[in-house]
């Protein structure tokens, strides 16, 4: 079961550069995405969503882009800090119901100073 | 902040033995759910919870694993017989409401560890 998926394991980012984490998905049904942080130790953070019916949402220096075509999206950080090093996972919710989340295999981000 | 409280953070275990794993979601949620990851894996789905039934559960939620709201704030998971793959962070997560997004907030995490 592979619908939701992020090819990239590890990402390096300079602080105050732009981070771009991607994630591609499957399934057309899914009508929200959503990205969540996971610091080691701790569960996972709600950080932003998407409805599907938008291709962009913007919170602060967090915006994530729907590619809906292309079935992609991605999480852009600006400007990246240190304190942003952490487990992004994209994670994609079903129609209807008490539909679950669905989580990719995550990204691990590292900003250099 | 409210937030989702899991206990205990780490149990190590013997195979065979039964394990229960408590969680207290946030008090005006009224679904709850489980996942796991396994260590260097993604986050997957093993169980919704609403209204004191399981609405749903994944291939992995065999007749091995089982989960209870046994008063009105804990929510537990129960592994009958633990196998060594069973090794893994569990979270407990509850939400609002299924519609929208559904966000979904989660706790720390139970770390099991079956020897």
């Amino acid at each position: 079961d592979q619908q939701v998926k992020q090819n990239s394991p590890s990402l390096s980012v300079q602080e105050g550069r732009i981070s771009i984490l991607n994630c591609d998905y499957t399934n057309s049904m899914f009508d929200y995405f959503l990205w969540y942080k996971k610091y080691p130790a701790e569960g996972p953070t709600f950080l932003i969503s998407i409805s599907s019916i938008k291709d962009k949402n913007e919170d602060g220096r967090f915006t994530v882009f729907l590619n809906k075509s292309a079935k992609h999206l991605s999480l852009h950080i600006v400007p990246s800090q240190p304190g942003d090093s952490a487990v992004y996972f994209c994670a994609a919710r079903g129609t209807g119901g008490y539909n679950k989340l669905i989580f990719g295999a995550g990204t691990r981000l590292a900003v250099h100073p | 902040e409210p937030e989702v409280t899991q206990t205990p953070s780490h149990q190590v275990t013997q195979m065979g033995q039964e394990v229960i794993l408590r969680c207290v979601p946030i008090s005006n949620h009224l679904y709850f759910y489980w996942y796991r990851q396994i260590l260097g894996q993604k986050v997957e789905f093993l169980v919704s919870f609403y209204n004191n039934e399981i609405s749903e559960k994944s291939e992995i939620f065999d007749d091995q694993f089982s989960v209870e709201r046994p008063d009105g704030s804990n929510f537990t998971l129960k592994i009958r017989s633990t196998k060594l793959e069973d090794s893994a962070m569990y979270f407990c997560a509850s939400s609002e409401r299924p519609s929208g997004a559904n966000v979904l907030t989660f706790g720390a995490g139970s770390r099991l560890t079956v020897l």
